[in-house]
């Protein structure tokens, strides 16, 4: 079956740096893979989508980018600001069907003034 | 406004009483899902349904039913709680192809006693 892998420690960052999340994923290549933001007791919210032929993907300080050959997807936020700070999943369909979408655990970010 | 609304947000029960939670989206979407989530496991996917009276299992459905009557409504029923069913659940629901994003409710926070 499929396995998505985030880094489960949180990443501390500095306010203005950039923050990178990995997400990796095993066997099955999906033909999307997504982003969600989720701030505590709060419902994911859709970020950005990226198909499996795009390298990049960019939404104003969010760029995603997608590696079927290493099989992972890095996020990154620019210039990252407190109001960043939150947990960060990343999702992908794991069947030829679409229905069956599976998520990563997520990685906390922390952006500190 | 667009929105999925979940009710309840907290709900407190003993094992053994049957229980439902509801989920309804404004927004005509065709696909919907549940979602429980559980500290360093993720989000997990209970069920989902494509579209009305088209529902399928999902990574954990044990325990669990759904119904999916009407386009806009895709209740949780929980025929005989028990206390590993307690955890945060997500109703979540997008138009149904493998690029929609998924527009999630705010969660229901479930302790089984």
């Amino acid at each position: 079956s499929q396995k998505i892998e985030q880094n489960s420690e949180a990443l501390n960052i500095q306010e203005g740096k950039t923050a990178t999340l990995t997400c990796n994923y095993t066997n099955y290549s999906p033909a999307y893979l997504q982003w969600y933001r989720q701030d505590p007791g709060r419902g994911p919210v859709f970020l950005l989508l990226i198909r499996e032929n795009e390298k990049e993907k960019r939404k104003e300080r969010l760029k995603v980018t997608f590696d079927t050959t290493l099989k992972q997807s890095l996020f990154h936020i620019t210039a990252s600001q407190p109001a960043d700070s939150a947990t960060y999943l990343c999702a992908l369909d794991i069947t030829d069907s679409w229905g069956k979408l599976q998520f990563g655990a997520g990685t906390q970010v922390v952006v500190t003034p | 406004e667009a929105q999925v609304t979940q009710n309840p947000r907290y709900l407190i029960t003993v094992t053994g009483k049957k229980l439902t939670v509801t989920c309804s989206q404004n927004m005509n979407h065709e696909y919907m899902s549940w979602y429980r989530q559980d500290p360093g496991l993720g989000l997990r996917q209970i069920y989902y349904s494509m579209n009305v009276e088209v529902t399928d299992k999902g990574d954990v459905p044990e325990g669990y039913k759904v119904s999916r009557k009407e386009k806009r409504n895709f209740p949780l029923i929980l025929e005989s709680p028990s206390p590993n069913q307690t955890s945060l659940y997500f109703c979540a629901s997008s138009f149904g192809r493998a690029d929609s994003p998924l527009h999630f409710g705010n969660g229901t926070r479930l302790t089984v006693t």
